[in-house]
């Protein structure tokens, strides 16, 4: 079974940082495109970020740019996001996803920041 | 960047209605667009794939049309498990958008 296992959220203040792991099993992770997409409350899906399977390619969104930065540990399964300078906006449910030809599927369950003083 | 508007925010239908939602790209996107059921406290779900290819193991009252620019996603008959928000999401590369989103309510 696909699964994907976000974590790393919390409380953090405005200005500091987070680092999102997103642990993936039950298929060649090093085969597929990893993406970030965060829902804040209330609201819609808003892509964050993509990261190709050799790393080779990269992307964000333009909310995120400069601040967040995407990798990949492809021996462990693994996903990241490194969010820096954290801002109230950034209050969100953030899911990793896997991508097949430009579509997601699965989706973690989400794992929540939120930035509050 | 690929603009996705999707209509209508929200829509209200009994039980058996026949509902559609559309999703304009702000460019030809060929077939490059996907359909998601969001269920209240429940990450995305993947419903249709290339604008038109039902995902295993979704009811065939689903469907997708559509290439270009205008896309269609239609619900052949409303049943109450079907009360979500829907996403249309293209695919342009490494630089994804998805619509604003749709939510269904029985009426």
């Amino acid at each position: 079974e696909v699964q994907l296992v976000e974590s790393g959220g919390g409380l953090v203040q405005p200005g500091r940082s987070l680092r999102l792991s997103c642990a993936a099993s039950g298929f060649t992770f090093d085969d597929y495109a990893m993406h970030w997409v965060r829902q804040a409350p209330g609201k819609g899906l808003e892509w964050v970020s993509g990261i190709s399977w050799n790393s080779g390619s990269i992307g964000y969104a333009d909310s995120v740019k400069g601040r967040f930065t995407i990798s990949r540990d492809n021996a462990k399964n693994s996903l990241y996001l490194q969010m820096n300078s954290l801002r109230a906006e950034d209050t969100a449910l953030y899911y990793c996803a896997k991508v097949s030809s430009g579509w997601f599927d699965p989706w973690g369950q989400g794992t929540l920041v939120t930035v509050s003083s | 960047d690929i603009q996705m508007t999707q209509s209508p925010s929200s829509l209200s239908a009994s039980v058996g209605d026949r509902v559609t939602i559309t999703c304009q790209a702000s460019q030809d996107i060929s077939n490059y667009l996907n359909w998601y059921q969001q269920k209240p406290g429940k990450a995305p779900k993947l419903l249709i794939y290339d604008a038109s290819n039902l995902e295993t193991g979704v009811p065939s009252r689903f469907s997708g049309s559509g290439s270009g620019t205008d896309f269609t996603f239609t619900i052949s008959s409303l049943q109450p498990e079907d009360i979500a928000t829907y996403y249309c999401q293209q695919y342009d590369n490494l630089l994804p958008h998805f619509g604003g989103g749709t939510k269904v309510e029985i009426k």
